[in-house]
């Protein structure tokens, strides 16, 4: 079991540019998250999932987009970074609503 | 999701046991406590949560109050690995709701040999 892969591990990116950050999880969990983290915080939530074609806004969703055609992937886009999205971004998974599993990280720079 | 209050950073010492304190004295009746940690770079492992009894397992205990207001982790034998920001979040367990955690700034627990 690899638990909760996110590709890639680093980017930077220039103001304007796109990208999109891929999560994906081996457990057959329903739930899904996106988490951001500033230096010196804690994590903020995104945008989570319930299930294969569902996604909600969390506590910050502006600024991204996300998606889930599979149940195993769960798909963070920034159509147009800002450097105020300079951040850690964590994904996490859970099979039932106590514990999240979360996966290495994405470090992300926007120039 | 009721706030909750923990020391910015801890000491220990190797093989102690390390006890961290989390206020959360607006919790509700149906708020459980649960604990998470977050090493250096990593994401955030999940150690324990309870509801009123206190709970035991491979990694930790948790030890609630009576009245709920309060809660200490315990790690039993703390060891350099422990270093890590620890957090303590209060929150709704909706049964199959699958809104997020609120993480605060934690506590910096630092393990010294």
């Amino acid at each position: 079991n690899a638990g909760v892969t996110q590709t890639p591990k680093f980017r930077v990116l220039k103001t304007g540019q796109s990208m999109t950050l891929l999560c994906a999880q081996d457990m057959n969990h329903e739930y899904m998250y996106w988490y951001r983290q500033d230096p010196g915080m804690g994590l903020r939530l995104i945008h989570y999932s319930v299930g294969e074609g569902t996604t909600a806004k969390g506590e910050v969703p502006d600024g991204y987009n996300v998606s889930r055609l599979k149940k195993q992937n769960f798909l963070l886009g920034l159509e147009s970074a800002a450097p105020s999205q300079t951040s850690v971004y964590f994904c996490a998974s859970s099979l039932i609503w106590n514990e999240q599993f979360f996966g290495p990280g994405t470090r992300l720079t926007v120039l | 999701d009721a706030k909750t209050t923990q020391p910015t950073s801890m000491d220990c010492a190797e093989g102690r046991a390390a006890n961290l304190p989390c206020n959360h004295s607006t919790i509700s009746g149906n708020e459980y406590v649960y604990w998470y940690r977050q090493i250096h770079s990593q994401g955030p492992q999940y150690i324990i949560h309870g509801l009123k009894n206190n709970e035991t397992n491979e990694m930790a205990s948790l030890i609630i109050t009576e009245d709920r207001k309060s809660s200490t982790l315990i790690l039993p034998h703390a060891t350099l690995r422990d270093t890590a920001v620890y957090y303590c979040i209060v929150r709704v367990d909706s049964g199959g709701g699958a809104d997020g955690l609120t993480f605060g700034k934690g506590t910096h627990l630092i393990i010294q040999p």
